[in-house]
């Protein structure tokens, strides 16, 4: 069965400083991968995905984010976190025609 | 850029009332879906639709919810009977077959 772990609950990174949000997946094959963004009381707004090819994957506002298939994970990294990115971030794991499974997210503060 | 659009964004409703939650796929998608957020928890899934119908469901799709595309752009989802649990953010998603699936902003319903 497909899931995916996110081992940090909560964040705290000063401004300007570096980020790596973490996530781990278990899926029987290759998986379609994707970080979503919640601000309080909004929708999920898609930051990045990955289906296949590089394993390197850039998104907008600087993030990134690699996949990396022999540690099954594909964590969220941006070199310089603004105020603006506070938020809660879920990775989700998929595949073509099914449902997606959702971590329980890592809230991310952002210190001045 | 074409989106998902869900109604109302708020909806609050007392125990044991029928709540019907709208959403308007992107016009040209085949695959629907609807997923729960309870408050400070994870996204859910909740069922799929394809073809006019029920392609996966999961254990909380019980009887007292069901989902329907009456015209050929809505799709609602039914909750029969609502209890005080059923409060949550409720997510609506479309795809494209082999695509990615595109998120709604999301309605919130209250149950008092």
């Amino acid at each position: 069965a497909q899931s995916v772990t996110q081992p940090d609950i909560h964040i705290t990174v000063s401004e300007g400083a570096s980020l790596e949000l973490r996530c781990n997946y278990s899926y029987g094959a290759t998986p379609y991968l994707f970080w979503y963004v919640q601000s309080p009381g909004q929708g999920l707004q898609l930051r990045l995905k990955y289906f296949s090819g590089d394993t390197l994957v850039q998104g907008i506002k600087g993030f990134e984010a690699e996949f990396k298939r022999s540690q099954s994970s594909f964590n969220l990294r941006k070199p310089s976190v603004h105020w603006s990115d506070a938020a809660e971030y879920f990775c989700a794991v998929g595949a073509v025609n099914n449902d997606m499974r959702f971590g329980a997210g890592t809230r991310l503060t952002v210190k001045p | 850029e074409p989106e998902v659009t869900q109604t109302p964004s708020h909806q609050v409703t007392q125990m044991g009332q029928e709540v019907i939650l709208r959403c308007v796929p992107i016009s040209n998608h085949l695959y629907f879906y609807w997923y729960r957020q309870i408050l400070g928890q994870k996204v859910e899934f909740l069922v799929s639709f394809y073809n006019n119908e029920i392609s996966e469901k999961s254990e909380i799709f019980d009887d007292q919810f069901s989902v329907e595309r009456p015209d050929g752009s809505n799709f609602t989802l039914k909750i029969r009977s609502t209890k005080l649990e059923d409060s949550a953010m409720y997510f609506c998603a479309s795809k494209l077959a082999g695509g990615f699936q595109y998120f709604g902003a999301g309605t919130r319903l209250s149950v008092l």
